[in-house]
C-alpha cells in the first residue's frame, strides 16, 4: 500500500526550532516530487513547496522561501519541513503529499505544530 | 504573486446541481486540479488536469475550463458531499509556483 506518514503533533515555544517529517512506504520514494501544504486554524490551503527526493531538487512558494526548509533523506525515504525559530504564527497543520501523474493523490494524514508562550 | 479566485460559499438542495469556479489568469494555459477536504480530514482529490475523474470518484464530479475560469460540477450533490473545495494549478513562469484557490464551502441541505 502506498503511504505517507507523518510525524507525531508539536507544542513548542516562540523562538524554538524544529523538525517534522514524512515517510514514504510503498513505493519508489526517489521518483516522486513530495509537497507540503500548510492549513492555519480555520483556513484554506497553501502550498509551501516541494522536494525531489531523488537529487533534492526543492522548489519554494514565495510566501515561504527562507522562513522554512524543505529536505529529503532518501536512504530512510523520508522528507522533512524545518523551522529554525518559530512563531505563533506558524501554528497550523501541515500535511505533505505525493505529486503524480495526476496530482497530488497521496496525502499524509497530517502534523499539528502548535506554537504558544 | 499568482492567485486563483474561488467564491467562499455555494449552497445547494440534495439531488440540485453545484458548480464551484476558480478563476486564474493562467487558467488558459496550465491545468487546475480539484481537491475536497471534509471536517478534520485531509484532502482528496477529486478531479484532476481539468477533467479527469481519479479512480473511485463518484461520476457525479465533474471538471471543465475554458479561458481563465475552470469549474467543478458536482451534478445531483449527495449530503456527503458538503466540505469545502479547493482549486490548485501553477502559473506560467515554470518556476513549479502552484498555488491553491481560498476555498469554497458547499452546503447541502
Amino acid at each position: 500500500e502506498v503511504q505517507l506518514v507523518q510525524s507525531g503533533a508539536e507544542v513548542k515555544k516562540p523562538g524554538e526550532s524544529l523538525k517534522i517529517s514524512c515517510k514514504g512506504s510503498g513505493y519508489s520514494f526517489t521518483s516522486y516530487w513530495i509537497g507540503w501544504v500548510r492549513q492555519m486554524p480555520g483556513k484554506g490551503l497553501e502550498w509551501m513547496g516541494i522536494i525531489y527526493p531523488g537529487d533534492s531538487d526543492t522548489r519554494y512558494s514565495p510566501s515561504f522561501q527562507g522562513q522554512v526548509t524543505i529536505s529529503a533523506d532518501k536512504s530512510i525515504s523520508t522528507a522533512y519541513l524545518q523551522w529554525s525559530s518559530l512563531k505563533a504564527s506558524d501554528t497550523a497543520m501541515y500535511y505533505c503529499a505525493r505529486q503524480d501523474e495526476v496530482g497530488y493523490a497521496i496525502w499524509g494524514q497530517g502534523t499539528m505544530v502548535t506554537v504558544s508562550s | 504573486s499568482y492567485e486563483l479566485t474561488q467564491p467562499p460559499s455555494v449552497s445547494v438542495s440534495p439531488g440540485q446541481t453545484a458548480r464551484i469556479t476558480c478563476s486564474g489568469d493562467a487558467l488558459p494555459k496550465k491545468y487546475a486540479y480539484w481537491y475536497q477536504q471534509k471536517s478534520g480530514q485531509a484532502p482528496v482529490l477529486v478531479i484532476y488536469e481539468d477533467s479527469k475523474r481519479p479512480s473511485g470518484i463518484p461520476e457525479r464530479f465533474s471538471g471543465s475550463s475554458s479561458g481563465t475560469m475552470a469549474t467543478l460540477t458536482i451534478s445531483g450533490a449527495q449530503v456527503e458531499d458538503e466540505a469545502d473545495y479547493y482549486c490548485y494549478s501553477t502559473d506560467s513562469s515554470g518556476n513549479h509556483n502552484w498555488v491553491f484557490g481560498g476555498g469554497t464551502k458547499l452546503t447541502v441541505l
